[in-house]
């Protein structure tokens, strides 16, 4: 079973805000530095930004402010928040943790900007 | 700006060995950690290790321990993976990445990729 669990696809309109999960399957999410990457065809990933609190949070060079992290304890997930949401946002969206002395992927969101 | 540079993808036969290369400019590699990160066409990103600036640390997916090995040489600004005992599904896109720090931190900038594809 997957150590981080992400849906499989989402949709979202233009200027709409939207929040992609990742869900942790055990242990606390509250204790990880939830990172998050965006891909688009072709391209390599980028570096969006990682979110462990408010106080432990870094933004990737010249990511806009539009993207931000955050967590939700009751469902113990990370979650990414694009606001403003553009044409150009249409990717595919990972996380990414340090687990038992290994870095593991969600299995990324397809988001579909209609 | 960073430049991540891979080489020495191709086609290769089941049961080889490959080793692939990735050239750095535009920071200072010594200072930092270093990624290999793979994809299968159509699918997910898999990690598979990354070793300190200093090169004195590895970490390893299990899926890969034992068979895959990472390294660096400081010298020439140059990470390696070496891939033993080739296998078809280890046919993918092989991405090296800057750690965000000298030790095991996430990724933050992302070279353009080498495919490696394992034929007959």
């Amino acid at each position: 079973q997957a150590v981080l669990t992400q849906p499989s696809s989402l949709s979202a309109s233009p200027g709409a805000s939207v929040s992609l999960t990742c869900t942790l399957r055990s242990g606390n999410v509250n204790i990880y530095r939830i990172h998050w990457y965006q891909q688009k065809p072709g391209s390599p990933p980028q570096y969006l930004l990682r979110y462990k609190s408010d106080s432990d949070k870094q933004q990737g060079s010249g990511v806009p402010s539009r993207f931000s992290g955050s967590k939700d304890a009751s469902a113990n997930a990370g979650i990414l928040l694009i606001s403003g949401l553009r044409s150009e946002d249409e990717a595919d969206y990972y996380c990414m943790i340090w687990h038992t002395s290994a870095w593991v992927f969600g299995g990324g969101t397809k988001l579909t900007v209609l | 700006q960073v430049y991540l540079v891979e080489s020495g993808g191709g086609v290769v036969q089941p049961g080889t060995s490959l080793r692939v290369s990735c050239s750095a400019s535009g920071f200072t590699f010594n200072q930092y950690g270093m990624h290999w990160v793979r994809q299968a066409a159509g699918k997910g990103l898999e990690w598979l290790a990354v070793i300190w600036s200093d090169g004195n640390y590895e970490y390893y997916a299990d899926s890969v321990k034992g068979r895959f090995t990472i390294s660096r040489d400081n010298s020439r600004n140059t990470l390696f993976l070496e891939i033993d005992s080739l296998r078809p599904e280890d046919t993918a896109v092989y991405f090296c990445a800057r750690a965000g720090d000298e030790y095991s931190g996430g990724p933050d900038s992302w070279g353009q990729g080498t495919l490696v594809t394992v034929s007959s």
